[in-house]
């Protein structure tokens, strides 16, 4: 079955770096785009990234524009989300999710990220 | 700045109808913009109701539809039960490859 398991978060002090990893096993990965979505703690869900089939395609969402990148290495199933200059608003729970017509059909269970001094 | 609408909070009666929305602070919500819908409980992840407007997600039950009504997308629930007691979020597509969730809708089984 579609299985996505994100790693790599963590605490983080502000102006740090984390990078998270998505590792899919089900599907034939290369063949679908993924999206990075976040949640913070007691708020609704948040779009922050989206990346094509072959990794070409890049997008973000306005509040992560220019900090985060997204990208992916199909040889080893994995989508990896960079986060760079994290702040204490980036506190919350990362999950990839896969793409499915302009929408999202299997979410991870989610990595937390927590910024914090 | 566009923002995507959703009724903060809903209440039904067990097997009762309810009907969550999902519009656009300025301008229409079509099928353009593959409106999706996702439940989500305290402590667990999303999980994929309908996608492209009206497409249930995999053992989806088929009390659950999406639709269009108006200039809004809809998520209908039929015959509402206890479990189904969730946050209920919707997601549109931008263009441009961007996407935006609505704030939530808390619906309430009672």
């Amino acid at each position: 079955q579609v299985q996505l398991l994100e790693s790599g978060g963590g605490a983080v002090q502000p102006g740090g770096s984390l990078r998270l990893s998505c590792a899919a096993s089900g599907f034939i990965f290369s063949r679908y785009d993924i999206h990075w979505v976040r949640q913070a703690p007691g708020k609704g869900l948040e779009w922050l990234a989206y990346i094509g089939k072959n990794g070409h395609y890049k997008s973000y969402g306005d509040s992560v524009k220019g900090r985060f990148t997204v990208s992916r290495d199909n040889s080893k199933d994995t989508v990896y989300l960079e986060m760079n200059s994290l702040r204490l608003e980036d506190t919350a729970m990362y999950h990839c999710a896969r793409d499915f017509t302009w929408s999202i059909d299997h979410w991870g269970q989610g990595a937390l990220v927590t910024v914090s001094s | 700045q566009t923002v995507v609408t959703q009724e903060p909070s809903f209440s039904v009666s067990p097997g009762g109808t309810v009907t969550l929305t999902c519009g656009l602070n300025s301008g229409s919500v079509s099928s353009a913009s593959y409106p999706s819908w996702f439940q989500q409980t305290p402590g667990q992840s999303p999980r994929t109701l309908i996608y492209n407007t009206n497409t249930r997600s995999s053992g989806v039950p088929d009390r659950f539809s999406g639709s269009i009504l108006g200039n809004k997308a809809a998520l209908t629930i039929t015959g509402a039960q206890a479990d189904d007691e969730s946050d209920y979020y919707c997601m549109l597509y931008m263009g441009s490859g961007t996407w935006l969730f609505g704030g939530g809708t808390k619906l309430t089984v009672l």
